[in-house]
C-alpha cells in the first residue's frame, strides 16, 4: 500500500458524459500527479499540482481539467467523454516538487466509456 | 520531445535465469532515471532511481540498473529471477528542463513472465 488512495476503482459510463476521479495523496505530500494508461498510448503524464497550484502540464485534453484542494486532495474531471478516453487513470503523490522527488502511485481508476 | 523506449515488450524466463531489460531515452541534457514495477493487480512501485554519482544503482529485491550516458541507456538487471518477479516493468525519465516539476515520461513497459 503506497498510501495514495483513489476513488472510485472502476467507473463505467457512456459517451458524452462527465465524470470526476478523486485522489488523496500520502500524508504530508504536497504534489499530486495524474497519469493516463491506455493500450495504445502507454503511461502518459497529464498534469501536476503542487500545494494547490498547477505546476506542469502534459498531454491533457481540453475536455479534461483538474484541481487540488486546500486539503491537498485532487480531482480529475473528464467531460464529453469519448470511447478513446477508456483507460486506467493513476494518481501519484510526492513530498515536494522537482525531478528528484519519488512519486508514489495509487491503485488507479479504471474508466470504461461505452 | 523526450521519449523513452523499452525494446522488450514481453519477456519469458525460467526461474534462476538472468534478466536484462533495455531502456533508452532521447534527451541530451541532464536526466533523472527510474524503474517502476507493477505486480499483477497492484500499484506502480519504485524499484530504483538514478540521479547522479555511481552509474550502477541498486534497488529493492535484488534489482540493479546501469546508467550509460554515452548510450542514453538505463538497463535493468537481475542475476537470478524468481517466479514472484512476474510483473510489468516501466522505465521512466525526468528531464531537467524545469527544476520545479516532477513530470515523468514512461516507456511502454515490459511484461516479464517467470516460469516456475
Amino acid at each position: 500500500d503506497s498510501g495514495v488512495t483513489q476513488t472510485p476503482k472502476h467507473l463505467i459510463t457512456a459517451t458524452g458524459q462527465r465524470v470526476t476521479l478523486r485522489c488523496s495523496p500520502r500524508s504530508g505530500d504536497l504534489s499530486v500527479y495524474w497519469y493516463q494508461q491506455s493500450l495504445d498510448q502507454g503511461l502518459q503524464f497529464l498534469i501536476q499540482y503542487y500545494n494547490g497550484e498547477e505546476r506542469a502540464k502534459g498531454n491533457i485534453l481540453e475536455r479534461f481539467s483538474a484541481q487540488q484542494f486546500p486539503d491537498l486532495h485532487s480531482e480529475l474531471n473528464l467531460s464529453s467523454l469519448e470511447l478513446g478516453d477508456s483507460a486506467l487513470y493513476f494518481c501519484a503523490s510526492s513530498p515536494r516538487t522537482g525531478p528528484t522527488d519519488t512519486q508514489y502511485f495509487g491503485p488507479g481508476t479504471r474508466l470504461t466509456v461505452l | 520531445a523526450q521519449s523513452v523506449s523499452q525494446h522488450n515488450h514481453h519477456v519469458i524466463l525460467s526461474e534462476a535465469a538472468s534478466l536484462e531489460l533495455g531502456c533508452n531515452y532521447s534527451y541530451g541534457g541532464t536526466v533523472n532515471l527510474f524503474w517502476y514495477v507493477q505486480y499483477p493487480g497492484q500499484h506502480l512501485q519504485l524499484l530504483l532511481k538514478y540521479f547522479s554519482g555511481d552509474p550502477l544503482v541498486k534497488g529493492i529485491k535484488g534489482f540493479e540498473a546501469e546508467f550509460i550516458k554515452s548510450k542514453f541507456s538505463f538497463n535493468l538487471r537481475k542475476p537470478s529471477v524468481q517466479w514472484s518477479d512476474t510483473a510489468e516493468y516501466f522505465c521512466a525519465v525526468n528531464a531537467l528542463i524545469s527544476s520545479n516539476t516532477g513530470k515523468l515520461i514512461f516507456g511502454q513497459g515490459t511484461t516479464l513472465q517467470v516460469k516456475p
